[in-house]
């Protein structure tokens, strides 16, 4: 059973438009949250993190973060086609280690 | 600037040999450094767990006397892929974080290995 599920996708949006993307996990103890985003060939670079109930804003991103349901989404606001990209969410556990979803391919189209 | 200088980036090597792949932290002191794969359209998988000044630990399913682990300071972590082969052709990633739960991990470059 995975442990951190996220829909693969793509999830097609126009430019200009909010990209909503969606992750869910298995843990109960997880404590901390994370977005990364990965271009094709590249290593994944972080966007937002979460470490408690509620939205956290950072320019155009926000992350939401709901434990009692296990689900933490990422909203991208105005987006751009450079925000094409596969999005991974990444959670942290026991041993300090993070488990990775599949990642949702996000294509922003002209 | 990088916090993480992973290099090389790119390597290819007949099946075989061996290929080492190394991680610099260059922003902080890392006891912990973390080394994943990951195949073409799927997620990163961790492989090992590397320690600096003991032995690292290794997840299930990942071979330890296959992957060698080294993290002889407190910067610098290497991979050795021993006796490669067309099946370890896959994207290495390492990451550090700073000590405590709730710090954001920094990945390297990555080294994309391929295996002839």
């Amino acid at each position: 059973q995975k442990e951190v599920e996220q829909n693969s996708g793509p999830l097609s949006v126009p430019e200009g438009a909010i990209a909503s993307l969606n992750c869910t996990y298995s843990d109960r103890g997880s404590q901390s949250f994370f977005w990364y985003r990965q271009y094709s060939g590249k290593s994944p670079e972080l966007i937002m993190s979460i470490y408690s109930n509620g939205d956290k804003e950072d320019g155009r991103f926000t992350a939401q973060l709901n434990k009692a349901s296990q689900y933490v989404s990422l909203l991208i606001r105005d987006s751009q086609p450079s925000d094409s990209a596969t999005y991974l969410c990444a959670v942290r556990g026991g041993g300090n280690k993070l488990t990775f979803g599949t990642g949702t391919q996000l294509k922003v189209e002209l | 600037g990088a916090v993480v200088s992973q290099h090389p980036s790119r390597v290819i090597c007949k099946s075989g040999t061996s290929v080492k792949i190394e991680c610099r932290s260059l922003d902080f002191q890392a006891t912990t450094m973390f080394w994943y794969r990951q195949f073409p359209k799927q997620s990163l998988m961790l492989m090992a767990t590397s320690n600096e000044g003991s032995k690292a630990t290794y997840e299930q399913g990942v071979e330890k006397d296959k992957f060698l682990i080294n993290h002889a300071s407190l910067t610098l972590s290497t991979l050795t892929v021993t006796s490669a082969h067309p099946e370890d052709s896959s994207f290495y990633i390492c990451s550090v974080q700073r000590a405590g739960m709730d710090t954001e991990a920094f990945f390297g470059q990555g080294t994309r290995l391929t295996v002839v």
